[in-house]
């Protein structure tokens, strides 16, 4: 069965960067499917933040992509995200989450977010 | 790249049937067939419940079901109970350059 489970500060100081990471258990991240990340603030909505696959190649939310960088460790089958230059906007519960995908000869598809990991709640606050 | 339009909140009398709506543009729901729902229970992550517009998950059950209609996806509820009470997010692919837009979310009460 898969699993996939978030670990990182649950506290990060404004202006500075925030990091976590997301293991996958019961499945090989080299096997295929795009892995990403969503956040949900307080009291709000979901907001995609970006997907990997295995080879490193990543799609990123426009609004969130000079800030975010999503990485891919096949050995500890493991994918981590760096969002920088954080504020109390970035306050919220970050998931990880597996996706599956089509590919066109155009474009990659992403499908749906079929397997969420628990979530962790990160405070921006200094 | 705007969010997809869900209303605030719904509900329903178990037993009952609701459905809840999620509008987008001819660029995300209207174009593509990858429309999804998520159920949220408080302090719980999110559950895929439909993926496709109308593809149910292994375990899900058939109560659930979701259809479009032009820009606007759909999903109903039948038979609804008491755990069925929770949060629903719809989510649409957008092409390849905004990817993914979720809705604002739909409180379901049951009564």
């Amino acid at each position: 069965q898969v699993q996939l489970q978030e670990s990182g500060p649950g506290l990060v100081k404004p202006s500075e960067t925030l990091s976590l990471t997301c293991t996958v258990s019961g499945y090989s991240i080299s096997s295929g499917y795009y892995w990403g990340w969503v956040r949900q603030p307080p009291g709000n909505g979901l907001e995609w933040i970006g997907s990997i696959y295995h080879s490193g190649r990543s799609f990123y939310n426009p609004s969130l992509k000079s800030r975010v960088t999503i990485s891919v460790d096949r050995s500890k089958n493991q994918f981590s995200l760096k969002l920088t230059s954080v504020t109390a906007a970035d306050t919220a519960v970050y998931y990880c989450a597996r996706v599956p995908h089509r590919e066109l000869p155009t474009a990659i598809e992403l499908m749906a977010f079929d397997i969420w990991g628990q979530g962790t709640m990160v405070t921006v606050s200094s | 790249q705007s969010a997809l339009t869900q209303p605030a909140s719904v509900s329903g009398s178990p037993g009952q049937s609701v459905t809840i709506s999620c509008t987008g543009t001819s660029s995300d729901v209207g174009t593509y067939n990858l429309v999804s729902w998520y159920q949220q229970h408080p302090g719980k992550a999110p559950k895929l419940m439909i993926s496709e517009v109308t593809k149910r998950p292994s375990g899900v059950s058939n109560r659930f079901s979701g259809s479009k209609s032009g820009n606007t996806a759909s999903l109903t509820i039948s038979g609804l109970q008491a755990e069925d009470e929770a949060d629903y997010y719809c989510c649409s692919y957008t092409g390849s350059s905004t990817f993914v837009v979720f809705g604002g979310g739909t409180k379901l009460t049951v009564l």
